[in-house]
């Protein structure tokens, strides 16, 4: 299995523009996280989906932030509009129930 | 809501010597705790779990303790070498849930 995989790896926009962060999570992984990293926030994590169902946004900063899994092996993190302080690397991940999380290597964004 | 607590958030040591990582959680519902290390440039990576039906494992130079009645659980490195400088986190989650990270440890190891 190739992994989590993600992309871009890099995105550099412009404020204001619209973000769009893709994931494949690993074939047979049920669950899927969205996490962002940043120097002052560590590992915070924005929504998590079971079986392709978004069980908990809590963590979505706000309205401008939205995820969506359409199938299994597919999920979008949206950004719109973009703004300087969404800059961060964010990563997506998947596991099975109970079991490791795999992380993909992650999207650094810069907004400017 | 759920949270970890970790500490400390830097910790330099000598070559050869131990590291100590402390988390404490909140939900008493979690059964899963796992430590991710992480270094620069690189995405988070598991290194070893515990389940909260086992009080202790280890795994080479690695070894994690938990104790449920306190909500705390330690990483532990001996023999420290400089290729385990990095950040490492620790985290919490029910089976199905949402896996919650503590803010990290830099650990730094002096030659």
């Amino acid at each position: 299995d190739a992994g989590v995989i993600q992309s871009p790896r890099h995105e550099v926009t412009e404020m204001g523009q619209e973000v769009t962060l893709r994931c494949k999570p690993i074939s047979g992984h049920n669950s899927l996280f969205w996490y962002r990293q940043t120097m002052m926030r560590g590992l915070e994590l924005l929504i998590y989906f079971n079986n392709n169902v978004p069980i908990d946004d809590s963590g979505m900063p706000e309205d401008r932030f939205s995820a969506k899994m359409p199938n299994a092996s597919f999920s979008t993190l949206k950004i719109q509009p973009s703004e300087p302080r969404d800059s961060a690397v964010y990563f997506c991940a998947s596991r099975r129930t109970g079991a490791e999380a795999f992380f993909g290597q992650g999207t650094r964004l810069t907004v400017v | 809501g759920e949270n970890v607590e970790q500490h400390p958030s830097t910790l330099s040591v000598q070559e050869g010597d131990s590291a100590v990582i402390k988390c404490t959680y909140s939900d008493s519902a979690s059964n899963y705790f796992p430590w991710y290390k992480q270094e620069l440039g690189k995405r988070p990576q598991l290194i070893i779990d515990i389940r909260s039906n086992v009080g202790e494992k280890k795994d080479q130079r690695i070894a994690v303790t938990l104790n449920k009645t306190a909500k705390h659980f330690s990483l532990h490195i001996t023999e420290t070498q400089p290729e385990d400088s990095a950040v490492y986190f620790c985290a919490a989650s029910r089976s199905a849930s949402k896996i919650i990270f503590g803010s990290g440890t830099r650990l730094s190891i002096r030659p």
